[in-house]
Parts: structure tokens; C-alpha cells; sequence
């Protein structure tokens, strides 16, 4: 079974323009997150989506974050126009919903954002 | 301060060595995550805890919910143990099915 994959793995994009991170998690489970760590700071919570809809986007930093996750499958999470603070790594995670889990979460590898 | 805090910070260790990487929260929590990064890679889940004590390998997670606290050994240390390891937790309250709160991570390196 494929695990959670992400894409790009690295960008590097200037100030003002525009990113699209991809987040393609395990078939089937319908929890989807998105979690951030900007350099020196401990990972944080973006947002949560079940199946299509957003559970919990109380992590998002301001309006120029936009995710999605049209028909429940893949996700992707946007920054426009991008800003020097916004550069760091976002992991993508997925769980399934109980009975058939305890909301363990399975990170993808990540991508390393880089704004100059 | 935050939620979730790890100790130490860094360690270094001798290869064969027995590790112990501490984790205090300060929320209400259902469930407790260790999370292992290598350089340059992803996260890999290692244990989730809600009680009690875990092992895998020479891996052994334990969780005391009275006192906040959950510790992450390993026996036998080898230089491929060498990674950021982190603690998150999972809130029980807020209705949000869960998203984590992070440590700041332990970084350790294991030299032969």
C-alpha cells in the first residue's frame, strides 16, 4: 500500500509569487492534515479536512493560505502571494476514521518551501 | 511556555548506549504520538499511546496520564537511531479529530 506522498518535494519560489503544495494520502482514509515548521520552531497545525469538507482550519496563518480537497481524494494547499515568512517544510498526514483506527496519523515526506 | 516540551534538546550518545527522551504536556490529551525524522526525511510514526507502555524493537514508549509525562527508550543504541524525535499529542476536547500539538524535538546522535 502506498503511504502518503507529497509534491513538490522541494520549491523555491520568490516573494510574491505563487505555490501549489500536493498531498495525495493513503486510499481511504478520509482525515487529512496539514502541518507546518518554519526554521527553529516546532511543527504546527494548518488545518484538518474529513473526506471534502474543513473540520478544523483554525491553524491557517492569514487569508493568503488557500487548501482544498475536492472530492475527498488528494489535497492542495496554496500560498498567494507567497511571503519570506512563509518559507519552511509542510507535511501532509492522513488517518482513517474509527472503528477501523485510533486516528493514528501517517506523515508524508514533506515539502521544503523556500521563499526568497 | 509550550503545550507539549521535550528534554533534552540534544543528546549525543555512544553506540550500545540506553537512551531516554522525556515528554511533559500540560493539556487534557486522548493519545500520545512519538515521531521519528531523519535528515533531510520524512516523519515515521513510531508508537501512539493512550495508557500504559509500548514496545517495538528496541523501542519502548511509556505514558503516565496522571502525571503528564511519557518517556521514549531505546536500548542498545546504534548510530542508525540518529534522528530528530518528537512528541505530539492529540487534545480530548474541541470536537477536532486529531489534529496534533508538537514538541520542539530531541535531536540525537549515536556515534559508533
Amino acid at each position: 500500500e502506498a503511504g502518503v506522498t507529497q509534491f513538490p518535494s522541494h520549491s523555491v519560489i520568490e516573494k510574491g509569487q505563487t505555490v501549489t503544495l500536493r498531498c495525495d494520502p493513503i486510499s481511504g482514509h478520509d482525515n487529512l492534515y496539514w502541518y507546518r515548521r518554519v526554521m527553529g520552531k516546532e511543527i504546527k497545525f494548518l488545518l484538518h479536512f474529513v473526506k471534502e469538507s474543513k473540520q478544523d482550519e483554525s491553524g491557517m496563518p492569514n487569508n493568503r493560505f488557500l487548501a482544498e480537497r475536492t472530492g475527498g481524494t488528494y489535497s492542495t494547499l496554496k500560498v498567494q502571494p507567497a511571503e519570506l515568512e512563509d518559507s519552511g517544510v509542510y507535511f501532509c498526514a492522513s488517518s482513517q476514521v474509527p472503528p477501523l483506527s485510533s486516528y493514528e496519523q501517517y506523515f508524508g515526506p514533506g515539502t521544503r518551501l523556500t521563499v526568497t | 511556555k509550550n503545550e507539549v516540551e521535550q528534554s533534552p534538546q540534544n543528546l549525543t550518545a555512544q553506540e550500545g548506549e540506553f537512551i531516554t527522551i522525556n515528554c511533559s504536556y500540560s493539556v487534557g490529551i486522548s493519545a500520545l504520538h512519538w515521531l521519528q525524522q531523519h535528515p533531510g526525511g520524512g516523519i515515521v510514526s513510531l508508537f501512539m499511546l493512550s495508557s500504559g507502555k509500548k514496545k517495538h524493537g528496541r523501542l519502548i514508549a511509556t505514558i503516565n496520564i496522571q502525571e503528564k509525562h511519557s518517556s521514549l527508550h531505546i536500548t542498545a543504541s546504534h548510530p542508525r537511531d540518529s534522528a530528530v524525535y518528537i512528541c505530539a499529542v492529540r487534545l480530548n476536547y474541541g470536537g477536532s479529530q486529531g489534529n496534533l500539538i508538537f514538541g520542539k524535538g530531541t535531536k540525537l546522535s549515536v556515534k559508533p
